[in-house]
């Protein structure tokens, strides 16, 4: 099967800090590429969808100043976030599908901290 | 009323049992329908994929779908403690690439 990977796995970071997050695709062009965000025993919420080489859209409530992605090619996505704080604290799952696919391949997620 | 209604359990039974997990959905736009496994703190592993109406087999794992009624099923034979995880359903629109979730089902099997 398809394999995404995220890095990294987990991360810690101080509070007024950013932290920025990859996804990529290691076997397949991913045209797409979908941000998630996890809270313990919930199901998967959408953050936003970005095809490569164009902007994101966000899913609404989702502060497209604070969580900044780029997908600058077939096989990378990045998710920034800005000047963390302890709320942004979660479980970041990034997905990605190929060309004309509707199946979606997860990566295996990144926890993040904020102190 | 949510598009994607899945039980959340949990579910537990012993090994070797058949497990049988569901979902029903109310938009009839549906066209495509997955099946993903996540284990506690990692990513969701698609276990099938599933397009039309009718069961797909692959290994333990048999997908059956039924578009008339909205309802879509994994059954799970000779189930082990590795499955023990939660099952998420998922579901999409033709023309559009957001995946619809079900709550996810946590399943226990104990040997």
């Amino acid at each position: 099967g398809a394999v995404v990977s995220q890095h990294p796995s987990w991360v810690i970071c101080k509070s007024g800090t950013s932290v920025k997050i990859e996804c990529r695709s290691l076997d397949f062009q991913a045209t797409t590429m979908f941000w998630y965000r996890q809270f313990p025993k919930q199901s998967l919420m959408l953050m936003a969808t970005s095809n490569e080489g164009s902007k994101a859209t966000y899913e609404q409530g989702v502060e497209k100043d604070k969580f900044l992605i780029n997908h600058a090619s077939l096989t990378l996505s990045t998710l920034t976030v800005t000047s963390a704080h302890p709320e942004d604290s979660s479980f970041y799952i990034c997905s990605a599908s190929g060309r004309g696919r509707n199946e979606q391949y997860f990566g295996p997620g990144t926890r993040l901290t904020v102190t | 009323q949510k598009e994607v209604e899945q039980d959340p359990g949990p579910l537990s039974v012993p090994e070797g049992a058949i497990v049988s997990l569901n979902c029903t959905y109310s938009n009839s736009a549906f066209q495509y329908f997955m099946w993903y496994r996540q284990y506690s703190r990692k990513g969701p592993e698609l276990l099938m994929y599933t397009y039309s109406s009718g069961n797909k087999e692959d290994g333990r794992f048999t997908a059956q779908v039924d578009k008339s009624s909205k309802y879509i099923s994994l059954f799970i034979r000779d189930s082990q403690p590795s499955d023990s995880a939660t099952y998420l359903c998922a579901m999409i629109s033709g023309g559009y690439n957001k995946l619809i979730f079900g709550a996810g089902t946590r399943l226990a099997v104990h040997p």
